[in-house]
Order: C-alpha cells, then structure tokens, then sequence
C-alpha cells in the first residue's frame, strides 16, 4: 500500500522568510498528487495539484510545488511568507489504478507552520 | 453554491451510545468519502461511496461501523457502541462523476467526543 511522508511535523518561521515542505510518497506507478491547508477551524482546502505535465505546479496564495519523479517528492514552496500562511498543511497521494480504490486520498500527517509577525 | 456540509460539527457521546455523522455534497458530486483523523494523524481513509452503493470500505473497521449514501438525502456514517477510541474528527468529501474527478473537497468536519 501507498504511503505518504511529512518529514517536518511544525515548522515555525519570520514572517518574508522562505518555505519549503517536504513530501514524499512510496508507490512505483502514476500518481495524483495534492497538497491541502487547514487554517485554524476551518476545512481542508485544495492548495494545489499535479495530474501531469509541467512538474512545477502553481497553486493559490503564490504557493507552488515540484514533482520530482525519480526522488518520489512532491515539495511545496512559498518564497515569502506571512502570517496568514499559519496553518496546517497535508500532503496527498491519489494512485492512478482502475480499481476502486483508486478514488482514496493517501494523507501525510500533516506540517503545522507556525509563522511570527 | 454551498459546499459539503457536515453536521453535527460536535458531537458527544457516551460510550455505548450510537453516532451519526451527516455529510451533503457538493451539487452535482455523486462521490462521497469519509476519512478519519486521529489526534497528531494525518486523514485515514475509511469508505467511498456512490448513490446507493459502497465502492471501497477497505478503510472502515470491521465491526460497529456502517457508511450509507441513499438514492435520496445526505450520506451518513454511523458508528455503533462508540468508545473512547472513536474519539477523532470525521471528515466528508465529494468529488464529481466525471471531469476532474480526483479533485476532492472537504466538509468542516464532525468532531466526536466520546465520555
């Protein structure tokens, strides 16, 4: 089975400081992926996606993220940041199978990040 | 245009009493998928659904929980004899039949506690 991991567990960061967030996902074949943002008391929000293509993806909010196929990463980036990038950030994984299951979203456990005015 | 709506958004329990949880789609989204999120856990995976069928419950305990979206009204995720270890944050999203159907949007959550 799929698994998606978030290496950095709370990131805690200036506001204009630069961000990068790692994500890597163990599966060999063709995947979706997704990275999500949960501000406090708030739902999940799609941040950004990749099906195919451009590796570099662009999302809301000047975030972006690179697929990097042969490291399995999919990294999400934001040159600057303020404070209301504080939020908890979700990596995941959807596997390009036929089945059924081909529907679930594998999470990562989540970055909290944490951004000081 | 509403998003999917979740409700309760609190929820109490005493253990060995039963919990609902209610989630609407979006409009026009006939996919439904409930994960679980444990404290400090990223989301699990529990079921997907379509109108009035389970496609994929490999997520889903084998006992005391049950997962339904009818041909009419919300999906509803039940639970049964709740204990201590329910207690987490059970999210719905819905996703439409055809184009972009990977994308998936998330309701506010229903957040059980169990006593």
């Amino acid at each position: 089975a799929q698994s998606v991991s978030q290496h950095n567990h709370h990131v805690i960061l200036s506001e204009a400081a630069s961000l990068e967030l790692g994500c890597n996902y163990s599966y060999g074949g063709t995947v979706n992926l997704f990275w999500y943002v949960q501000y406090p008391g708030q739902h999940l929000q799609l941040l950004l996606k990749y099906f195919s293509g451009d590796p570099l993806v662009k999302g809301i909010k000047g975030f972006e993220a690179e697929f990097i196929k042969s490291k399995f990463s999919f990294n999400l980036r934001k040159p600057s940041v303020q404070w209301s990038d504080t939020a908890e950030y979700f990596c995941a994984v959807n596997p390009l199978i036929s089945s059924g299951s081909a529907r679930q979203l594998t999470f990562g456990s989540g970055t909290q990040l944490t951004v000081l005015p | 245009n509403a998003g999917v709506m979740q409700n309760p958004r609190h929820l109490v329990r005493r253990r060995g009493q039963e919990a609902r949880l209610r989630c609407s789609p979006m409009k026009g989204h006939s996919h439904v998928y409930w994960y679980r999120q444990l404290p400090e856990e990223g989301l699990k995976f529990m079921v997907y659904l379509q109108k009035e069928n389970i496609i994929d419950e490999s997520g889903m305990p084998k006992e005391r929980f049950s997962a339904e979206f009818p041909k009419e009204g919300p999906s509803i995720l039940r639970i049964q004899q709740v204990v201590r270890g329910d207690s987490a944050a059970y999210f719905c999203a819905s996703s439409p039949p055809r184009q972009n159907y990977y994308e998936q949007y998330f309701g506010p959550g229903t957040r059980l506690t169990v006593t």
